[in-house]
This record gives C-alpha cells, structure tokens and sequence, in this order.
C-alpha cells in the first residue's frame, strides 16, 4: 500500500541555518503531496502542495519540489526562524484515495 | 468563515463514561475525518466519512462510534472510555479533486484524558 517516510527528529539548527526535511514515498500512480505544519498546541495546517511531477510548492520562505523519479517531496528553507520551531509531516493523497497517508512527523527546533 | 470548530476543547473522564466530541465545518467540504495523535507518534485514523448519511473504518476504530447526520457534523462517541483512549483528537475536512482528497483543513484538537 501507498506510503510515507520522513527522516526521524528532532532536528535542531540554529537560527539563519539551512534547513531540509526529507520525505520519500510509495504510491502507484500519481499522488499528490503535501507537507503540513503543526505549532505548539494546535492542529496541523497546510504548508504547501504538488499535484504532479515537477511542480514546486511554496509558502512562508519553504519549498518542496515534486520528484517522481526519486518519489521524494523534501522540504528546505534557506534561513530558519525561531519562529519555525514546529513539528512538519509529510503526506500524500492516492489515485482515488478518500485519505491523506501522513509519515511520523519531524520535531524542528531552532536556537536563537 | 470558522473553518473547522471542535467542542470541546478539553475534557476529563472516568473509565467506563461515555462523551461525545463534535466537529463542524462550514466550508461545504464532503469529506470528514477524526485522528489520534498520541505524544511521540503520528496521526492516526479513526473513522471517516465521504459524505452525508455514510461513515467507514480508519486505522484505529475500536472503541469509537461516528455519525455524519448533516453535512457539515461529524460526531465521535465513545460509549466506554478506557485510559488507552486518552489522547488528543482532531477532526479535519476536505473537498474532492481529481477523484481524491485534497487538502485537509483541522480543527484545534479535543485533548481527552481518561483517568
């Protein structure tokens, strides 16, 4: 069945540091993709998406490209803030899927 | 717009109560959903529903009950609450794209404990 592995946290950078999030997946067909942000004591929210192969998501200065013949979605920001301090999941929607598989989720913290 | 609203916010009960906790959307969405996220792990799926009048098994339903009698609520019973069920529980809810799910919006969480 359709999958989602995401590397293991916590990952903790300092603050202006580069930050990568890998994601890889299992899917027959074409799934679309998403990563989702979850802050201290709230729900999950949408950070971005893709729908098919090469499409870039984009959102608050993070980015995620679409990799079909690597099936990966890794998420990167060029400079992090305290503020990002979070836990992120990948997930992907399936061809005819009622459902979003999400991966365990990777704790972000970042140091003043 | 609410988006995805979850009453109640928090709640306290005893092995062997019952509660019943409700989402409700007012973004039209036909797709409904109810997670557990316990600490250290993931989300994982109760139950769902594509659609007023039908409900289907997620990961996780034993111990849990669903109605979607309008569209825009969905409830989840517990009849008899176990420690094992202390967690927190969040409702989300999406459109259909292409013949799947698109975006998922959440509510804020129900933290549960059950003493």
């Amino acid at each position: 069945g359709d999958s989602v592995t995401q590397m293991e946290g916590p990952v903790t950078l300092s603050e202006e540091a580069f930050l990568t999030i890998n994601c890889t997946y299992t899917a027959t067909g074409y799934p679309s993709l998403f990563w989702y942000v979850q802050y201290p004591g709230e729900g999950l929210q949408l950070l971005l998406k893709a729908t098919k192969a090469d499409d870039k998501g984009s959102n608050k200065g993070f980015e995620a490209t679409y990799r079909k013949e690597t099936t990966s979605f890794h998420l990167e920001k060029g400079s992090v803030q305290v503020s990002d301090s979070a836990v992120y999941f990948c997930a992907l929607s399936g061809d005819s899927s009622y459902k979003l598989i999400f991966g365990s989720g990777t704790r972000l913290l970042v140091r003043p | 717009n609410a988006g995805v609203t979850q009453t109640p916010k928090f709640r306290v009960l005893k092995t062997g109560q019952s509660m019943t906790l409700l989402c409700a959307q007012d973004m039209n969405h036909e797709y409904m959903y109810w997670y557990r996220q316990d600490p250290g792990m993931g989300l994982r799926l109760i139950h769902y529903s594509v659609g007023e009048g039908t409900t289907a098994k997620g990961e996780v339903p034993d111990g849990y009950n669903v109605s979607r009698l309008k569209k825009q609520n969905f409830l989840l019973g517990l009849e008899s609450a176990a420690p094992s069920q202390t967690s927190v529980y969040f409702c989300a809810s999406s459109i259909q794209a292409g013949g799947r799910t698109d975006t998922q919006y959440f509510g804020p969480g129900t933290r549960l404990t059950v003493l």
